[in-house]
């Protein structure tokens, strides 16, 4: 089993682009989330989704966009990247949430 | 608003010595699940242990335990025997009501040889 899979691990934008940060895990999982992390502030929730079609927003959704048409993915799309969004995201997915979350590996964004 | 609260920045034991963790939070659930997870510099986050707060009993997995004081919203954790491996940052959470996991700020844990 792969568990949870993010791609790409690093990536680099300019001020104002756009991309797709993408989540999968083949577990059958319902629950997934993405999580971004900064120094001191621990890690903080982006967005969350209980099942295929739904998503709702966590702390610090602005920016960021989610969908989830499948169990498998949940891609995080970054609309018009800031200096502010350089930070490390995490997904993660649990079967039940009380057994908690599998993280990714992360993705290091750097915006500049 | 519901919160973890890890009031240890940063943290320094020796090797083998055993070391506690503190944890609180706030919540006006009476069923909920708590975790600590360990971030070592690889990244990664691992699931050390989880505590069901229905249970009375303190959950136990080999070197970790925790005191779960569920009347003073309390989830310490203590790490007996404590090795280099062990040097990480060690993150509280818990779940919310509407199906979130939440986390604190983190302790940062030196194990020193």
């Amino acid at each position: 089993n792969a568990g949870v899979t993010q791609t790409p691990k690093f990536q680099v934008l300019k001020t104002g682009q756009s991309m797709t940060l993408q989540c999968a895990q083949d577990m059958n999982h319902e629950y997934m989330s993405w999580y971004r992390q900064d120094p001191g502030m621990g890690l903080r929730l982006i967005h969350y989704s209980v099942g295929a079609g739904i998503t709702d927003q966590g702390e610090v959704p602005n920016g960021y966009n989610v969908s989830r048409s499948t169990t498998e993915d949940f891609p995080l799309r970054l609309l018009s990247a800031a200096p502010s969004q350089t930070s490390v995201y995490f997904c993660a997915s649990s079967y039940l949430l009380g057994y908690g979350y599998t993280f990714g590996s992360g993705t290091r964004l750097t915006v500049v | 608003a519901q919160t973890v609260t890890q009031s240890q920045p940063e943290m320094s034991v020796q090797e083998a010595e055993t070391v506690t963790l503190s944890c609180t939070y706030d919540t006006s659930e009476s069923n909920y699940y708590l975790f600590w997870y360990k971030q070592p510099p690889s990244r990664q986050m691992i699931l050390v242990i989880r505590q069901e707060a229905y249970k009375q009993q303190n959950a136990t997995e080999n070197r970790f335990s925790v005191n779960f004081q569920k009347a003073a919203k309390s989830f310490s954790l203590k790490i007996s025997d404590s090795q280099l491996g062990d040097t990480a940052m060690y993150f509280c959470a818990f779940i919310t009501r509407d199906d979130k996991i939440i986390f604190g700020k983190g302790t940062r844990l030196h194990i020193l040889p």
